[in-house]
């Protein structure tokens, strides 16, 4: 089944302790990203890559850092977690290719609480 | 800088009924515009992808038709059930590497 894996689910840690979202896609989609959702601000980019080694900024990269060495993973690392980077975050992944569309497909979302 | 506003923000209605949720957006330059359902706390389920060359897209109830010139989208859905009672979300993408940029949804509750 094509699909993209977050894990965990559920998360709760405290302050300053960092901690690593993992991201993995089997669609072999070139395009993957990071976004968080909170109420009243919808959904907003943090990172993006389109391929393996390279990523860029989305609209709020402030706090998070990402990385990108094989094609199917995109971790999402807090190097320092606060209390508002408390969220819903999702990654998402997408071919850039016309012939495949270009849809994206979210992940099921990783709830993070940090105290 | 792309914006999509989705109107209202929550929509009640009784079961049985045919309904439109909207979708406008600033910049008619786009790649696609897609459809998504969100069931509370969960995560983003693709209902339908539009192609910017394409008008509409249909699949089982749902109907979705892309109006470029005038910056719009319309999500049909025929028959409503309960089932349907969700958060629905419009996004457009710029280009083939570009973010999607989001509306803040419409909260429909179908009543039994």
């Amino acid at each position: 089944e094509a699909q993209v894996t977050q894990n965990p689910r559920y998360l709760i840690t405290v302050t300053g302790k960092k901690l690593t979202v993992t991201c993995s896609q089997n669609m072999n989609h070139e395009y993957m990203s990071w976004y968080r959702q909170d109420p009243g601000l919808g959904l907003r980019q943090i990172y993006y890559s389109m391929n393996v080694e390279v990523t860029d900024k989305g609209d709020v990269p402030e706090g998070y850092k990402v990385s990108r060495k094989e094609k199917r993973n995109f971790p999402l690392i807090l190097e320092s977690p606060s209390p508002n980077q408390t969220s819903l975050y999702f990654c998402a992944s997408s071919s850039n290719l016309r012939n495949r569309g270009g849809g994206y497909t979210f992940g099921s979302g990783t709830r993070l609480t940090v105290v | 800088k792309q914006e999509v506003t989705q109107i209202p923000a929550a929509l009640s209605v009784p079961e049985g009924e045919n309904l439109v949720l909207n979708c406008s957006f600033t910049d008619s330059a786009i790649y696609n515009l897609q459809w998504f359902r969100q069931d509370p706390g969960k995560g983003l389920t693709s209902l339908l992808l539009i192609q910017s060359s394409q008008r509409e897209q249909t699949s089982g109830r749902l109907n979705a038709s892309l109006d470029k010139s005038s910056g719009r989208s319309t999500l049909y859905i025929a028959a409503s059930q309960p089932g349907d009672s969700a958060t629905y979300l419009c996004a457009v993408k710029a280009g083939a590497n570009s973010k999607l940029t989001f509306g803040k949804g419409i909260t429909l509750s179908v009543r039994p």
